[in-house]
């Protein structure tokens, strides 16, 4: 099992549409999670990051984990076309590297 | 956020010779930074991290002697794909976390294309 799962899409929805994307991830010792955006050609540019169980919230976007589950979420409010891109679910523990999830393509149609 | 800045952001080369990419950190001193390697539609791939004075640590199955990693200040890394193969063209991106903080930011990345 690795240890991080995403579903890869590609995920297509219209123009204000509410996005959910998410992982499972296998490691308890995993406790700060980042979602990544990376649009093609560029590099992943961080959009959340969360210590532990809990939600935050940034503008239009929500990052959620939970730990008992194992299971992390980004919810995109009000998506447009600008956010049509890769997005990627990584995490840690310590100062090990980071382990991504394959990531998930979306794309939003206006 | 933090700023990570790489040079060049693409580069062609012919095959058998060796090309640098650079890392730098604009806005932080970078202890420790981070070399992946991503093919197209594929995630990140870790080669090596490397620290401030000191050996980079190579991944399984990354060559260490095809992959030279340099990190001789707190603000520069380098990596140099020696006798470069068509198979090694890529998108090479370097990361580092300020503060060596969770958070890791990512440089824009290096096309590199073999002919």
């Amino acid at each position: 099992q690795k240890e991080v799962e995403q579903d890869p899409g590609p995920l297509s929805v219209p123009e204000g549409a509410i996005v959910s994307l998410n992982c499972t991830y296998s490691n308890s010792a995993f406790q700060y999670f980042m979602w990544y955006r990376q649009y093609s050609r560029k590099g992943p540019e961080l959009l959340m990051y969360t210590y532990s169980s809990g939600n935050k919230e940034d503008g239009r976007f929500t990052a959620q984990v939970d730990k008992s589950s194992k299971y992390i979420s980004l919810f995109i409010r009000d998506s447009q076309p600008s956010d049509s891109a890769t997005y990627l679910c990584a995490t840690r523990s310590g100062n090990t590297p980071l382990v991504f999830g394959k990531g998930t393509r979306l794309s939003v149609i206006a | 956020g933090a700023v990570v800045s790489q040079h060049p952001s693409w580069v062609i080369c012919k095959s058998g010779t060796s090309v640098k990419i650079e890392c730098r950190s604009l806005d932080f001193q970078a202890t420790t930074m981070f070399w992946y390697r991503q093919f197209p539609k594929q995630s990140l791939m870790l080669m090596a991290t490397s620290n401030e004075g000191s050996k980079a640590t190579y991944e399984q199955g990354v060559e260490k002697d095809k992959f030279l990693i340099n990190h001789a200040s707190l603000t520069l890394s380098t990596l140099t794909v020696t006798s470069a193969h068509p198979e090694d063209s890529s998108f090479y991106i370097c990361s580092s976390s300020p503060g060596g903080g969770p958070e890791q930011y990512f440089g824009p990345g290096t096309r590199l294309t073999v002919t």
